[in-house]
């Protein structure tokens, strides 16, 4: 009964390859959101989609790329990692976009 | 732009002691607040909030802010802490747009 589930839990790569972190909310939300959270425990909010429509896209390099294929669903796919990416990225949702959000458990990224 | 300022990066406090931890952020709209909680290799769990009315917010587990707009602050506090409560705490806040500003979180240390 996960609220807001994210596969994989880790991930580790080398460098310049191409991977996908998927996100599922099973809560009826209409907002769905990314972020990532570095080595010092910052967390900062990348994209943010309402209904499949991208609403929020931060000053995020263009080799992250968010796909909602339906409201319940965003996924995050980031092309030629590099070492910079290793952190913890985490997909969330809310009611509507000002609603508290409700966080899954993390993709723990490390490039090599 | 919203920013969050928590003032102390860390906090270590005995077991059974009161404990404060400190949260400013600065807007030039009407803001949402939240505190988030993260235990070790975890993801986020909302703590409380202060979306309007009651400038009191209590959560089940015995800590509870307040919103005091004239100082732009919102406070967490306990008066009693447990071992359990050993965790990272972050401050966030939101207008309608959104977008969630946090902290940079506080490390809250229980010791026996």
């Amino acid at each position: 009964d996960t609220a807001v589930s994210q596969t994989p839990k880790y991930l580790v790569t080398q460098m310049g390859n191409d991977k996908s972190i998927k996100c599922e909310q099973n809560l009826g939300h209409d907002t769905m959101y990314w972020y990532k959270q570095d080595s010092k425990k910052f967390l900062k909010i990348m994209f943010s989609y309402n209904n499949k429509e991208l609403i929020i896209n931060e000053t995020v390099p263009n080799r992250f790329s968010p796909k909602s294929p339906d409201k319940a669903h965003l996924n995050l796919h980031i092309n030629s990692l590099e070492l910079g990416d290793s952190a913890v990225y985490f997909c969330a949702s809310s009611e509507q976009a000002y609603n508290e959000q409700f966080f899954g458990p993390g993709t723990r990224l490390t490039v090599l | 732009a919203q920013s969050v300022t928590q003032l102390d990066s860390q906090v270590p406090v005995f077991e059974e002691a009161p404990v404060e931890l400190r949260c400013n952020y600065s807007s030039s709209v009407s803001v949402y607040l939240f505190w988030y909680v993260q235990y070790p290799n975890q993801g986020l769990q909302l703590l409380l909030k202060y979306l309007s009315g009651s400038t009191l917010v209590e959560s089940i587990n015995g800590f509870e802010a307040e919103f005091n707009k004239s100082q732009t602050s919102f406070h967490l506090r306990k008066p009693s802490v447990h071992i359990s409560d050993t965790a990272e705490y972050f401050c966030a806040v939101t207008n309608q747009g959104g977008k969630l500003i946090f902290g940079q979180g506080t490390e809250l240390s229980v010791k026996p």
